[in-house]
C-alpha cells in the first residue's frame, strides 16, 4: 500500500504569516490529492482536491500544489480561525490513506 | 440541502455486537460512494472503507478488512458500519461521508456526518 507522510508534523506561526504544509507518497498518485482541515472538536472539512482545486466556500488563502509523491498546503496569511490540524489524503487507489496529520497553532 | 446524520453515542462491553448507522438526505443515495473514517482519541483520521450504494459494491482497507463490515439499505437511504466482536481497542469517534462526485470511485470526501462516538469498556 502507499504510504503517506506529512511535515511538520506540528508548527506555531504568527498571524499573517505564510504557512507550508508538506505531503509526500511513497509511490506516486498523479494529482489524486485531498487536502482537510480539523479543528479542535469539529468534523473534518473539505479544503483542496485535485491536488490544487480550492473546494467552494474555501478561502482563497488556502492553496494546494505538486503531483505525483510531493504536495504541498499553503496558508498565504495565517489567521486565528486557521488553527487546526490539517490532513492530507491520496485517493488514487484503495486504501484511501490519510497523511498524519500536521497541527497549526498560532503564537 | 445535503446531510449525512449519524446514530448516536455507544458505550458498549467487549464482545458485544455493534451496528451504527448514517442516514443520507438531499441527494441521489445510490449514486455516490459513502465511505467511513476511524479517528480513535487523540489521534488522526483512518480511512476504513467505502461502499456504492447503488449496487452495494464495498472496498475496505487492509487494516479493516474482516474487522468490520460496511453496508447500505437503499430503502432507507441508509449506510451502515458493523461489528460482531467489539473490543477496546474500537473505542473511537467514527465519521461517515460522501464522495464529492456522483459516481466517481477515486474521489475525496466532501459531505460528512457528524460523527458517532463508540466507547468500548468492560
Amino acid at each position: 500500500d502507499i504510504q503517506m507522510t506529512q511535515s511538520p508534523s506540528s508548527l506555531s506561526a504568527s498571524v499573517g504569516d505564510r504557512v507550508t504544509i508538506t505531503c509526500r507518497a511513497s509511490q506516486g498518485i498523479s494529482n489524486y490529492l485531498a487536502w482537510y482541515q480539523q479543528k479542535p472538536g469539529k468534523v473534518p472539512k473539505l479544503l483542496i482536491y485535485a491536488a490544487s482545486t480550492l473546494q467552494s466556500g474555501v478561502p482563497s488563502r488556502f492553496s494546494g500544489s505538486g503531483s505525483e509523491t510531493d504536495f504541498t498546503l499553503t496558508i498565504s496569511s495565517l489567521q486565528p480561525e486557521d488553527v487546526a490540524t490539517y490532513y492530507c489524503q491520496k485517493y488514487s487507489n484503495a486504501p484511501f490513506t490519510f497523511g498524519p496529520g500536521t497541527k497549526v497553532d498560532v503564537k | 440541502e445535503v446531510h449525512l446524520v449519524q446514530s448516536g453515542t455507544e458505550v458498549k462491553k467487549p464482545g458485544e455486537s455493534l451496528k451504527i448507522s448514517c442516514k443520507a438526505s438531499g441527494y441521489s443515495f445510490t449514486s455516490y460512494w459513502l465511505g467511513w473514517v476511524r479517528q480513535m482519541p487523540g489521534k488522526g483520521l483512518e480511512w476504513m472503507g467505502f461502499i456504492y450504494p447503488d449496487d452495494s459494491d464495498t472496498r475496505y482497507s487492509p487494516s479493516f478488512q474482516g474487522q468490520v463490515t460496511i453496508s447500505a439499505d437503499k430503502s432507507n437511504r441508509t449506510a451502515y458500519l458493523q461489528w460482531s466482536s467489539l473490543k477496546a481497542s474500537d473505542t473511537a469517534m467514527y465519521y461517515c461521508a460522501r464522495h464529492k462526485e456522483w459516481e466517481y470511485v477515486y474521489d475525496a470526501f466532501e459531505i460528512w456526518g457528524q460523527g458517532t462516538m463508540v466507547t468500548v469498556s468492560s
